[in-house]
């Protein structure tokens, strides 16, 4: 079935640095969003976005992250700088539209940050 | 705003039990729902969704899910559940919107 892929599978990145996560979403699809989930618990919304544009976030998503897709390549998350609260598994997943289509979650990115 | 409540944090059973995880939701609206599996450690695994038509809906590995509109539920059932299934299962609610959301999870463990 289509594929959510992310790469790294894993991160490790000294505070205060700048860490980039990419994904590469199913290649038709139009929307992409980013979920937090620290270890054992709940996934957290982060972002959604859409024809270039932030089209909702969470509180989560403070003003160190940003979201970027240029020229329909990777779907990248940034964080600068990095802070130890950052650490977390981050997933992308990406969906062709909105109410009743599927979503598709990649892997996850492990970010540690120390 | 839609909300997700996933009752149990914890549920255990023994191998070739049935089992049921229990999935209450609150939106007024056209709903999306759906369940997912997380293996320790691993990335979201879809098992089934709802969106209309016959209330119950059959997954993978022998799930199974019933939309209830009166009790606001999706629960996730399994008729003789295998070591295998043991993991974090996430009750997920989409909306007329962009966004996914998830209950908080139960971890189901199968004691062989």
């Amino acid at each position: 079935g289509p594929k959510v892929l992310q790469i790294p599978s894993h991160q490790i990145i000294d505070m205060g640095q700048m860490v980039t996560l990419n994904c590469d979403p199913v290649s038709n699809h139009l929307y992409f969003y980013w979920y937090k989930q620290i270890l054992g618990q709940q996934m957290e919304f982060l972002v959604n976005f859409y024809n270039g544009k932030v089209m909702e976030k969470s509180k989560l998503f403070k003003d160190q992250f940003s979201v970027e897709r240029p020229d329909g390549s990777y779907f990248t998350l940034k964080i600068q700088p990095t802070a130890l609260e950052d650490s977390a598994v981050y997933f992308c997943a990406s969906s062709l539209g909105q109410g009743n289509t599927e979503v598709f979650f990649g892997k996850g990115t492990r970010l540690t940050v120390v | 705003t839609q909300t997700v409540s996933q009752s149990d944090a914890h549920v255990t059973v023994f191998e070739g039990d049935s089992v049921e995880l229990r999935c209450n939701y609150s939106y007024g609206g056209s709903i999306y729902l759906s369940w997912y599996i997380q293996h320790h450690g691993r990335g979201l695994q879809f098992l089934l969704k709802y969106y209309s038509g016959n209330p119950v809906v059959q997954g993978v590995n022998g799930f199974k899910a019933e939309f209830s509109k009166s009790d606001s539920s999706f629960h996730l059932r399994k008729a003789s559940v295998h070591w295998s299934d043991s993991a974090v299962y996430f009750c997920a609610v989409r909306t007329g919107g962009y966004k996914v959301v998830f209950g908080s999870g139960t971890r189901l463990l199968v004691s062989p």
